[in-house]
């Protein structure tokens, strides 16, 4: 059964930067993405990018503007977003999931989310 | 990139019917067979209700159906149960790597 478990929970100020980890286990294949999703309070999902754990491609969203960076270490089986510059609206819940490789698949497995606070 | 459409709420009593809908565009709902919904409850991570337009995964009753028209999708509860109310976002693909979710809806059994 495949688990995402998440960590990095962390109180920013402004301008500085925060890495969040997501850990896969169980997964059937050794090459899956790992997408990042986050949720800001009472808002809705927002698609953050991804990575492809076997060739280490990754996509971010065009929102972010060259600010997340995802990488993975496979010794770790552990898949890392690194978001600079933050400002107050970065503060959100951070969701690390997972699927099956192609376009159509859903994100079937969800990590538990980690809070991240951007304050002063 | 710009979110996928939901109305902000929808309601229901127990036992009716709600229909949610989830419009983007050609490059994105309208071009691929890639919808999915999730059910997201207080504190919970969201939980996969739909995908690839109206497939359920295990577990998920029939009374959660899907369709698609043109850049437009829907998911429909029947048979509404007071464990339906809860947040659901849909989603797609976008093309080029890339995904797109809806700003929600918030469903509430009356």
């Amino acid at each position: 059964q495949v688990q995402l478990v998440q960590s990095g929970a962390d109180v920013k100020t402004p301008g500085a930067s925060v890495t969040v980890s997501c850990r896969a286990s169980g997964h059937p294949f050794t090459t899956f993405p790992i997408h990042w999703v986050r949720q800001a309070p009472g808002q809705g999902l927002e698609w953050m990018g991804w990575i492809n754990t076997g060739n280490g491609h990754t996509k971010a969203s065009q929102n972010f503007q060259g600010r997340v960076t995802i990488t993975w270490d496979t010794s770790a089986s552990t898949a890392y977003m690194e978001m600079s510059s933050l400002r107050s609206r970065d503060t959100a819940l951070y969701y690390c999931a997972t699927k099956a490789m192609g376009p159509n698949s859903p994100f079937d497995v969800w990590g538990q989310g980690i809070v991240v606070t951007v304050s002063s | 990139q710009s979110a996928l459409t939901q109305p902000p709420s929808a309601s229901g009593s127990p036992g009716q019917s709600v229909t949610i809908s989830c419009t983007g565009a050609s490059s994105d709902v309208g071009a691929y067979d890639s919808v999915s919904w999730y059910q997201q409850h207080p504190g919970k991570a969201p939980k996969l209700m739909l995908f690839e337009v109206s497939k359920r995964p295990s577990g998920v009753p029939d009374r959660f159906s899907g369709s698609k028209s043109g850049n437009t999708a829907s998911l429909t509860v029947s048979g509404l149960q007071v464990e339906d109310e809860a947040e659901y976002y849909c989603s797609s693909y976008a093309g080029s790597d890339n995904w797109v979710f809806g700003g929600g809806t918030k469903v509430t059994v009356l």
